[in-house]
């Protein structure tokens, strides 16, 4: 049972268009992280949301957390080139005396010059 | 690099061997997650530990794994036996406690069973 769904999980688009991706739960997590990995390499943290609908910007990236705390959306304009890579939503996961990061499956994100 | 440190990157076992990955932790960090990663999938949390406590193995199969993470020295993941089935990428992540702290990845031990 995958307790984070990505969508899509795959995307090619031309530099410049912009783009969302969404990862959608039914369980509440209390707070939610969005890495972008590269091929032959790990995980790279982009942002941690915390606050239900709180709203984080990275320069051209944009991610929301939902209000219920059970979703979150990661919006690109304009997107590069350099932003190809595979992009993972993880829900921090605590209980019983333990805390560990559930992973989406990704959305693997091509942009074409 | 004051990073997490996965040795090796690359590891080739045969069927029946035994696979030991390492993992150094950044400087600080006392807790220490792996997970696993199969081709076009996420990666699954395997285990938790601090030092010289594991804290959560429920990701991890019943047989054939093992980890730790001695007092001194690097957190090690053991399979032993490999299987085809144990190809993947093993990643490892350090932080330096508890509370929604931000988890830090390695580059990963990419194992491949022949």
């Amino acid at each position: 049972t995958q307790l984070l769904e990505q969508s899509p999980q795959f995307l090619s688009i031309q530099e410049g268009e912009n783009l969302t991706v969404y990862c959608n739960s039914s369980s509440v997590f209390s707070s939610l992280q969005w890495y972008r990995q590269e091929p032959g390499e790990g995980p790279v943290l982009l942002v941690t949301v915390v606050t239900g609908g709180e709203v984080k910007k990275l320069k051209r990236l944009t991610f929301q957390f939902g209000d219920a705390r059970k979703d979150s959306s990661l919006h690109i304009t304009a997107a590069q080139p350099g932003d190809t890579g595979l992009y993972l939503c993880a829900g921090i996961l605590t209980q019983g005396g333990s805390e560990k990061l559930v992973f989406g499956k990704g959305m693997k994100l091509t942009v074409n010059p | 690099n004051a990073g997490v440190m996965q040795n090796p990157r690359h590891l080739v076992r045969r069927r029946g061997q035994e696979a030991r990955l390492r993992c150094s932790p950044m400087k600080g960090h006392s807790h220490v997650y792996w997970y696993r990663q199969l081709p076009e999938e996420g990666l699954k949390f395997m285990v938790y530990l601090q030092k010289e406590n594991i804290i959560d193995e429920s990701g991890m199969p019943k047989e054939r794994f093992s980890a730790e993470f001695p007092k001194e020295g690097p957190s090690i993941l053991r399979i032993q036996q490999v299987v085809r089935g144990d190809s993947a990428a093993y990643f490892c992540a350090s932080s330096p406690g508890w509370g929604n702290q931000p988890q830090h990845f390695g580059d990963g031990t990419r194992l491949s069973i022949l």
